[in-house]
């Protein structure tokens, strides 16, 4: 079975720091990967898609940016970041039968 | 934009009782799923019922779908405590290289013991 591991869980940074936020998958191959944001009460946004090693599809501009190094790896990343940059954060994996596994998230505060 | 959009946004119900969430949808459809959260942590997929299907059963949940409506529910049944936890809807287009699915706002169920 595949397994997705994000990491941190928790963090805090201030206004103007740099993000990384790594997501690695575990039993699969080729995956399909996703960053979405879930703001308090909200659903999911989608950020950014990957369908292969350096192919980064963006959904909607925003301070953010995603790279995909290594098959089974997604970054998401960000230069300076914003209060507005505040939320939830949760990498995904499309299996064949077109459902969605998530990580356990990342819980981004900037202050 | 928000693709599907479910109703209501917060329900409280007793162990024991059925509980029913709603999703509307505004574009065509290959499949609608639902998920659940758990406070602070990932989604986990539920179910998924395709676009030709009419109704699913997994365990103590049933979903329908109506397309002529655009619409879906999801009953559970006999709730439990331990299903406390928000529920989304989220759908998917055509199958593709590139499949995204579209998530609602969810449904927050709150069961009491």
């Amino acid at each position: 079975s595949q397994t997705i591991h994000q990491w941190p869980a928790t963090l805090v940074q201030p206004v103007g720091s740099p993000l990384s936020l790594e997501c690695t998958v575990e039993g699969t191959s080729n995956p399909n990967l996703y960053w979405y944001r879930q703001a308090a009460g909200r659903g999911l946004q989608l950020l950014f898609y990957s369908v292969g090693i350096g192919q980064i599809s963006s959904e909607v501009p925003q301070n953010l940016s995603a790279s995909r190094p290594q098959d089974r790896q997604f970054i998401l990343s960000s230069k300076k970041l914003l209060l507005s940059d505040s939320g939830f954060y949760l990498c995904a994996n499309a299996d064949t039968a077109e459902k969605l596994f998530f990580g356990s998230g990342t819980q981004l505060s900037v202050l | 934009s928000q693709q599907g959009e479910e109703d209501p946004q917060a329900l409280s119900i007793q162990e024991g009782e059925n509980a029913t969430m709603n999703c509307s949808y505004k574009t065509s459809i290959n499949n609608l799923q639902w998920y659940r959260q758990n406070s602070g942590r990932g989604l986990v997929h539920l179910i998924l019922i395709r676009s030709n299907e009419r109704e699913k059963h997994s365990g103590r949940l049933r979903v329908t779908l109506d397309t002529s409506k655009k619409s879906s529910s999801l009953l559970i049944t006999a709730s439990r405590a331990a299903d406390t936890a928000s529920y989304f809807c989220a759908t998917g287009p055509r199958r593709g290289s590139n499949y995204k699915l579209t998530f609602g706002k969810g449904t927050l169920l709150t069961v009491n013991p």
